[in-house]
């Protein structure tokens, strides 16, 4: 399967411990963008990378949230001291930069309790 | 800033067209998407519209852009009970990197 994956599907933590989220893209595209997307909305945009570096953050991710892609294939997102208003499903994408379709994960669904 | 603004809910009897719209704000907007979200899932990208386009055929998809009203529609012909989604427009402003989203419209099939 040449998609793009993420991990963990679903994720179930108490307030206030820490959760990272794996996303592996699509081989070889050198743009990977994560998403929140909460009940009833849709995706709002966090942060993206080309290649290893992190190009733009929004002013949604707060000081909480961090995101690496060390290498420049997978990435992880981190959140620490988890709240119950960081619930949702965070998507991941990718693309090849100058090309204008992004192509999406399955999510991962978190719920803090 | 940039606001997409979809009507919620949609229901059609199978077999008949559905016509999904969209509006948006951004006049810079270079291009246009439409993605479906099945339940549980990501999502799928359907389609997509340059900004200089006014209109995009793809089997049963047909998109038309009226960028004089900011109006984008997404149009499904002989629509089946596999149709039934959340389907979000979106849009990159130029400069941007990122998609912008509306809040989706569901589409229920009614067999």
């Amino acid at each position: 399967d040449t998609g793009v994956s993420q991990d963990p599907r679903h994720k179930i933590t108490k307030r206030g411990q820490n959760v990272t989220f794996r996303c592996d893209p699509i081989s070889e595209h050198n743009r990977l963008y994560w998403y929140r997307q909460t009940l009833g909305q849709g995706p709002e945009f966090l942060t993206y990378f080309q290649n290893e570096a992190q190009l733009e953050k929004s002013r949604l991710l707060s000081d909480r949230f961090s995101a690496e892609r060390p290498k420049g294939s997978f990435s992880t997102l981190e959140i620490q001291r988890t709240e119950q208003g960081d619930s949702a499903m965070y998507l991941c994408a990718s693309s090849w930069a100058g090309v204008n379709e992004q192509f999406f994960g399955p999510g991962t669904r978190l719920t803090v309790l | 800033g940039e606001d997409v603004e979809q009507s919620l809910f949609l229901s059609v009897r199978e077999g008949d067209s559905s016509v999904i719209n969209c509006t948006y704000t951004d006049s810079s907007s270079t291009y246009l998407y439409w993605y479906k979200q099945e339940p549980g899932a990501g999502l799928q990208l359907l389609t997509y519209i340059f900004s200089n386009m006014d209109m995009k055929q793809d089997q049963r998809l047909t998109v038309l852009l009226n960028k004089k009203d900011k109006h984008l529609s997404l149009r499904i012909a002989d629509t089946q009970t596999g149709d039934s989604a959340i389907y979000f427009c979106a849009e990159t402003p130029t400069g941007a990197n990122n998609l912008f989203f509306g809040t989706g419209t569901r589409l229920t099939v009614i067999p």
